[in-house]
């Protein structure tokens, strides 16, 4: 399965909000659908988990959405901290795939 | 509090071999699997390997299916990822990430390790 992240950058400013697309080449169980946020020199965090659940610790403005190959991380009110990249993330039985991932950057 | 920490990275010349370790604490090791997660320079992520918690069964990526092998060590609470015939395109900063069962999202990940291949 390959997902598809768009847009590859999104350049907004704090208080807005940032939609981020991942779509899938096939149809995916919303039960394996991550999310993650990465900012430079750091491992990966996770964000979200099962499509739409959020991780401990994880602030209310940030949302997952979708079901099936089309898959969504709102981020409302840009804190400047959520400037990153992100990157979704599906399990498919026996392997795992990462999308490209989208740069939210300040404009 | 869980806590993975890589080690073994390196120059290797292509061709070569090199042998990372991830030693894993806070958790009881052999119940969860475990993966290698890679990202080449100004790269996104990339998995590249798995084991289940009594290492029975391993997983692989196609770019390294045949040049590496996941291991581990459920005594030392240790992972292993064998890499052989290295090429450029390997070189990366590679990562121990457990992932959380049943959903098999990643919830913790160690620091990396950076594997660099060149002449």
């Amino acid at each position: 399965i390959v997902l598809t992240q768009s847009p590859g950058t999104l350049s907004l400013s704090p208080g807005e909000r940032a939609t981020l697309s991942c779509r899938a080449s096939q149809s995916v169980s919303s039960s394996f659908l991550a999310w993650y946020q990465q900012k430079p020199g750091q491992a990966p965090r996770l964000l979200i988990f099962a499509a739409s659940s959020r991780a401990t610790g994880i602030p209310d403005r940030f949302s997952g959405s979708g079901s099936g190959t089309d898959f969504t991380l709102t981020i409302n009110r840009l804190d400047p901290e959520d400037f990153a990249v992100y990157y979704c993330q599906q399990y498919g039985g026996t392997s795992w795939t990462f999308g490209h991932g989208t740069k939210v950057q300040i404009k | 509090e869980v806590h993975l920490l890589e080690s073994g990275g390196g120059l290797v010349q292509p061709g070569g071999s090199l042998r990372l370790s991830c030693a894993a604490s806070g958790f009881t090791f052999s119940t969860y699997a475990m993966t290698w997660v890679r990202q080449a320079p100004g790269k996104g992520l990339e998995w590249v390997s798995g084991i289940s918690g009594a290492g029975g069964s391993t997983f692989y990526a196609d770019p390294v299916r045949g040049r590496f092998t996941i291991s581990r060590d459920n005594s030392r609470n240790t992972l292993f990822l064998q890499m052989n015939s290295l090429r450029g395109e390997d070189t990366a900063l590679y990562y121990c990430a457990r992932p959380y069962q049943p959903l098999n999202y990643f919830d913790y990940w160690g620091q990396g390790t950076l594997v660099t291949v060149s002449s």
